[in-house]
């Protein structure tokens, strides 16, 4: 089946530095990348959408300049947490989907802390 | 866009006993509902779906049913055991947007 690769997996970062951080999809083109936060016992919370080749769509309230998107193949995508605090510390986890096909394949997540 | 409530917020239960989850969703343009299981720290797992041109689905001790008349789905989990404490979370696929909304997640507690 479809597979999507996150990379880290977990990161500690000081205040102030960027976090990047990668999606792939394995064995598939992924047409749609979706970037989600989830904070400790909540939903999750989508943050932007990027279709290969053009600018992201961020959901209201997330600052686009401070969550850099990046989906510049059907087989990655990349997040950066610039100029990170310790409110950004979170559970962040991509999904990619094809067009025409319902539904997600998530990656695994990255728990990112500020300190 | 799709708004998705989902109810409840938490769920215990005694081991063997059944689980229930509901969701209402406000657009009637979805048509594809899939259940996802989340254990702590790790992705959401794809348990079961449905799409709109059907009632109801089994998978073993899992079933899914729905009513676009009224827009609700429900998750039905039978023979609950301790393997099944997790977080679930419910969600609509709006063609339009080709996105997924999500419930706000239900933790159930399997007690053995």
């Amino acid at each position: 089946g479809a597979v999507v690769s996150q990379h880290p997996s977990r990161v500690i970062c000081k205040s102030g530095t960027s976090v990047k951080i990668e999606c792939r999809s394995l064995d598939f083109q992924a047409t749609t990348m979706f970037w989600y936060r989830q904070f400790p016992k909540q939903s999750l919370m989508l943050m932007a959408t990027s279709n290969e080749g053009s600018k992201a769509t961020y959901e209201q309230g997330v600052e686009k300049d401070k969550f850099l998107i990046n989906h510049a193949s059907l087989t990655l995508s990349t997040l950066t947490v610039t100029s990170a605090h310790p409110e950004d510390s979170s559970f962040y986890i991509c999904s990619a989907s094809i067009r025409g096909n319902y539904g997600y394949t998530f990656g695994s997540g990255t728990r990112l802390t500020v300190v | 866009g799709e708004n998705v409530e989902q109810h409840p917020s938490t769920l215990s239960v005694q081991e063997g006993d059944s689980a229930v989850i509901k969701c209402t969703y406000s657009d009637s343009a979805s048509n594809y509902f899939p259940w996802y299981k989340q254990e702590l720290g790790k992705r959401p797992q794809l348990i079961i779906d449905i799409r709109s041109n059907v009632g109801e689905k089994k998978d073993q001790r899992i079933a899914v049913t729905l009513n676009k008349t009224a827009k609700h789905f429900s998750l039905h989990i039978t023979e609950t055991q301790p393997e099944d404490s997790a977080v679930y979370f419910c969600a609509a696929w709006f063609s339009n947007d080709y996105k997924l909304s999500f419930g706000a997640g239900t933790t159930v507690t399997v007690r053995a």
